[in-house]
C-alpha cells in the first residue's frame, strides 16, 4: 500500500520569510501529486497538482512544488509568506487521475505578523 | 469553482442512535464521491468510496454494516452511522469527483460528529 509522509507537523514562520514543506511517498508506479490547503475553520482547497510533463509545478497563491522522482519527493514551497498562509498544508498521491488520495500526516504552519 | 456541501455542519447524539450526513456537489455532476474521516491533529483516512448507482467501496478495516454509504444520485451521497457509540465522534469530510479534465476532488466543510 502507498504512504505519503509529511516530515515536519509544524512549522513557525515570520512573515517574508521562504517556506518549504517536505513530502514523500512510497509507490514505485506512475502517481498523481497534489497539496492541499486547509485555513482556520474552512474546508479544504487544491493549492496544486502534477499529473505529468514539467515538474516545477505552479500553484495559487504563490505557491509551487517540484517532483522529484528519483527522490519519490513533491516539496512544497512558497519564497514569501504572509500572515494568511497560516493554515494546515497536506500533500496527498493517488495512482491515477481520479483514483482515492492517500493523504500525509498535515504540517501546520503558523506565519507570524 | 466547485462548490460542495455537508449537512449537517456539527450534530451530536446519544450512544446506540443513528446519525446521517448528507454531502451535495452543488454546481457539477458526480459519480463518484468519497467519505473520509480526520481524527483532531491527524490526517485524513479515507473511509470509503462511494458510486451513484452502485455499492460503496470500503477500505480495509471500516464496517461497512456500521457506515452505510447511500450515492442515490449523481449530486448527493449519504453517510449513516449507525448506532453510534463515543468512539464515533470524529470529524467526518467528503469530497465529490469532477468527471472532466484532471478528475479533481473537491471538499465539502465537514461534519462534527460528538455521541454522548
Amino acid at each position: 500500500a502507498q504512504s505519503v509522509s509529511q516530515h515536519n507537523h509544524h512549522v513557525i514562520l515570520s512573515e517574508a520569510a521562504s517556506l518549504e514543506l517536505g513530502c514523500n511517498y512510497s509507490y514505485g508506479g506512475t502517481v498523481n501529486l497534489f497539496w492541499y490547503v486547509q485555513y482556520p475553520g474552512q474546508h479544504l482547497q487544491l493549492l496544486l497538482k502534477y499529473f505529468s510533463g514539467d515538474p516545477l509545478v505552479k500553484g495559487i497563491k504563490g505557491f509551487e512544488a517540484e517532483f522529484i522522482k528519483s527522490k519519490f519527493s513533491f516539496n512544497l514551497r512558497k519564497p514569501s509568506v504572509q500572515w494568511s498562509d497560516t493554515a494546515e498544508y497536506f500533500c496527498a498521491v493517488s495512482k491515477a487521475a481520479g483514483n482515492k488520495l492517500t493523504f500525509g500526516g498535515g504540517t501546520r504552519v503558523l506565519v507570524k505578523p | 469553482g466547485a462548490v460542495v456541501s455537508q449537512h449537517p455542519s456539527r450534530v451530536i447524539c446519544k450512544s446506540g442512535t443513528s446519525v446521517k450526513i448528507e454531502c451535495r456537489s452543488l454546481d457539477f455532476q458526480a459519480t463518484t464521491m468519497f467519505w473520509y474521516r480526520q481524527f483532531p491533529k491527524k490526517s485524513l483516512m479515507l473511509m470509503a468510496t462511494s458510486n451513484e448507482g452502485s455499492k460503496a467501496t470500503y477500505e480495509q478495516g471500516v464496517e461497512k454494516d456500521k457506515f452505510l454509504i447511500n450515492h442515490a444520485s449523481l449530486t448527493l451521497s449519504t453517510l449513516t452511522v449507525t448506532s453510534a457509540h463515543p468512539e464515533d465522534s470524529s470529524f467526518y469530510i467528503c469530497s465529490a469527483r469532477v468527471e472532466v479534465g484532471g478528475y479533481e476532488q473537491y471538499f465539502g466543510p465537514g461534519t462534527r460528529l460528538t455521541v454522548t
